[in-house]
């Protein structure tokens, strides 16, 4: 079991630009949640999604959206990139089968807006 | 999700237990208990959880006081290998979303 992977694992883009990141979940796992890390800060939740519908969404502006797709892998995507969205992305996947679960992460995208 | 404290930073001698406090005084009845760590460039990982009573699998142990507003997460016999962010997280009973703090740095002294 190959785990939660993510891609890429460094990325390096211009303010303005638009970003695509991508995550498959741990075999078994139906729901995927993404995160964004700063540098010295804990990760930030952005949202969830379950079913192919964002269920739950954290404190990020509409520029953040995301899709997932009927094999439960998932995309982040970030349109009008600011410096500030420079962090570390976090995909997490967990089963939605139980009652309370642990997620399990992937290594994270190194995204850098210059 | 009531809100964690944590102390930012500890030490431990390797071969000791590491002893890491969490206070969560506003924790409400179906909010569980986890705990994560977050070893440096890695996605962080799952340690442990619970809902009132102790806790204990291959990792760690965990202990909940009574009152549940204070938790306990014990490395029985801590590595250098242990050395990370650990984060204390209220979640809500059915609700997979993590509250992440800033949690507290262990450092693993050799």
């Amino acid at each position: 079991d190959a785990g939660v992977t993510q891609s890429p694992t460094h990325l390096i883009k211009t303010r303005g630009q638009q970003v695509t990141l991508r995550c498959s979940p741990k075999s078994g796992h139906d729901t995927v949640s993404w995160y964004q890390q700063a540098l010295g800060q804990g990760p930030q939740f952005i949202f969830q999604y379950y079913e192919e519908e964002e269920r739950q969404r954290g404190n990020f502006p509409d520029r953040f959206s995301g899709h997932q797709f009927p094999n439960y892998s998932s995309e982040l995507n970030v349109n009008a990139l600011l410096l500030g969205d420079s962090a570390l992305y976090l995909c997490a996947s967990s089963s939605d089968r139980g009652l309370t679960t642990e997620a399990f992460f992937g290594q994270g995208t190194r995204l850098t807006v210059v | 999700d009531a809100k964690t404290t944590q102390p930012p930073s500890m030490d431990c001698a390797e071969g000791r237990a590491a002893n890491l406090p969490c206070n969560h005084s506003t924790i409400s009845g179906n909010e569980y208990v986890y705990w994560y760590r977050q070893i440096h460039s890695q996605g962080p990982q799952y340690i442990i959880h619970g809902l009132k009573n102790n806790e204990t699998n291959e990792m760690a142990s965990l202990i909940i006081t009574e009152d549940r507003k204070s938790s306990t997460l014990i490395l029985p016999h801590a590595t250098l290998r242990d050395t990370a962010v650990y984060y204390c997280i209220a979640v809500n009973f059915g609700n997979e979303k993590l509250t992440f703090g800033t949690g507290t740095r262990l450092t693993i002294i050799p």
